[in-house]
């Protein structure tokens, strides 16, 4: 167990309502990403975090924000849900070049 | 454009026997490569990683070796267990680049008893 809480676990929402994702982590990690997975993508990168209030754009950012206020929390925002973010979301830290993922949120946009 | 590749969505292996996962890559700058394996309704777990620098790494019953000339890397699950029955990743990322990996779309493998 890596120390990552993602939340909430499942979610459904409709088209064009926010909606915001958290990952906390207990390992004072610096870097911070998160993915979303899909059946013929794999995993793929949306933003990632490199410290408090510093972020980057990842392959897929179109339609997600993120914030980091402090170490143990990166929140990952749909400012407006459409179904093709139907997906699920994972949060991931990076100790030694290597990734380790929460559990995930099931996100569904009807 | 997909720049790892897992042609096989899945595989079935008979419990005891090798099982062999396949990865293609195009990027001859990827430095470091990984692989995951993915329990249902589960984050992946990091299973084994390769240096660009070696052909090959060993860890109990996981074994992967890189082609470089071939842009191909490969798992080896030997003896193979129902409980190895999961989704694997494979992943590959630049070198200094850490947590951002470039994915493969996954193969299930199935291990039957």
């Amino acid at each position: 167990d890596a120390g990552i809480t993602q939340s909430p676990r499942h979610k459904v929402t409709e088209t064009g309502t926010p909606v915001t994702l958290r990952c906390h982590q207990t390992e004072n990690h610096r870097y911070m990403y998160w993915y979303r997975q899909d059946p013929g993508h794999g995993l793929r990168l949306i933003h990632y975090s490199y410290g408090v209030k510093d972020t980057d754009k990842g392959e897929v950012s179109d339609g997600y924000s993120v914030s980091r206020s402090k170490t143990e929390d990166f929140l990952l925002t749909l400012e407006s849900a459409t179904s093709s973010q139907t997906s699920v979301y994972f949060c991931a830290i990076s100790p030694g070049g290597k990734l380790f993922f929460g559990s995930g949120t099931q996100l569904s946009v009807l | 454009d997909q720049q790892v590749k897992q042609n096989s969505p899945s595989l079935s292996v008979q419990e005891g026997r090798i099982s062999i996962l396949n990865c293609d890559y195009t990027n001859s700058m990827f430095d470091y490569f990984l692989w995951y394996k993915k329990y249902p309704a589960e984050g992946p777990t990091f299973l084994i990683s390769i240096s660009s620098i070696k052909d090959k790494n060993e860890d109990g019953r996981f074994t992967v070796f890189l082609n470089k000339s071939a842009k191909h890397l490969s798992l080896h699950i030997v003896p193979s267990q129902p409980g190895d029955s999961a989704v694997y990743f494979c992943a590959a990322s630049l070198y200094n680049q850490g947590g951002k990996l470039i994915f493969g779309q996954g193969t299930e493998l199935s291990v039957k008893p």
